[in-house]
């Protein structure tokens, strides 16, 4: 069965402070996502990791991808409050787009 | 922006009554699939559909579900005899050639 774990499973930070949530997955693929959820809302689109060694960035957040060590990391850089939600990494099992497995989510709370 | 859309948002049904939930995929897209959250729980795959036909579809999806594509613009996803544990959150997304999934806003179902 295709595990895909995150941790911590609870994040409350300080505004201003770094962080990183960390994804484990137990299956060959080279396909990650990350995903924002908001209270009672759909899943919002942050990143999508294609190959072994991707990194990418979208203002306070970077993803990067390790197929090898079948790991991916959420990096928060100076936190805000407007960054408080649940993220979601997701594997792709196959790697063709058509099933995702989604990780445990982290809920990230910032604190003013 | 295209965005899929879900209708009804919110549904309350007695145990045991069919279901019917309509989604609009964003409309150049090719390839659509329904995910469900438990309250509290990580998102889950239940099926993929391309081509008019189930490409992939989880151990969740047993016989009580179907998915249809009736026309041009809808996709829906109908539970025969609804339990208890059906409660959920259900998401319908889609993608066109490229590598993100759209999700929806969700469709809660209540089953009382």
């Amino acid at each position: 069965e295709l595990k895909v774990e995150q941790n911590p499973l609870f994040l409350s930070m300080q505004e201003g402070k770094n962080y990183t949530i960390y994804c484990n997955y137990s299956t060959t693929s080279d396909r990650l996502y990350w995903y924002r959820q908001d209270p009672g809302k759909s899943l919002e689109s942050l990143f999508v990791l294609l190959s072994n060694g991707a990194v990418k960035q979208e203002g306070r957040l970077m993803a990067s991808l390790d197929t090898k060590a079948r790991l991916s990391t959420l990096h928060i850089t100076a936190a805000v409050h407007d960054l408080s939600a649940t993220y979601f990494c997701a594997v792709d099992k196959g790697n063709t787009g058509n099933q995702f497995y989604f990780g445990t989510g982290t809920s990230l709370t910032v604190i003013p | 922006e295209p965005e899929v859309t879900q209708t009804p948002s919110h549904q309350v049904t007695q145990m045991g009554q069919e279901v019917i939930l309509r989604c609009v995929p964003i409309s150049n897209h090719l390839y659509f699939y329904w995910y469900r959250q438990i309250l509290g729980q990580k998102v889950e795959f239940l099926v993929s559909f391309y081509n008019n036909e189930i490409s992939e579809k989880s151990e969740i999806f047993d016989d009580q579900f179907s998915v249809e594509r009736p026309d041009g613009s809808n996709f829906t996803l109908k539970i025969r005899s609804t339990k208890l544990e059906d409660s959920a959150m259900y998401f319908c997304a889609s993608r066109d050639d490229g590598n993100t999934i759209y999700f929806g806003e969700g469709s809660w179902l209540t089953v009382v």
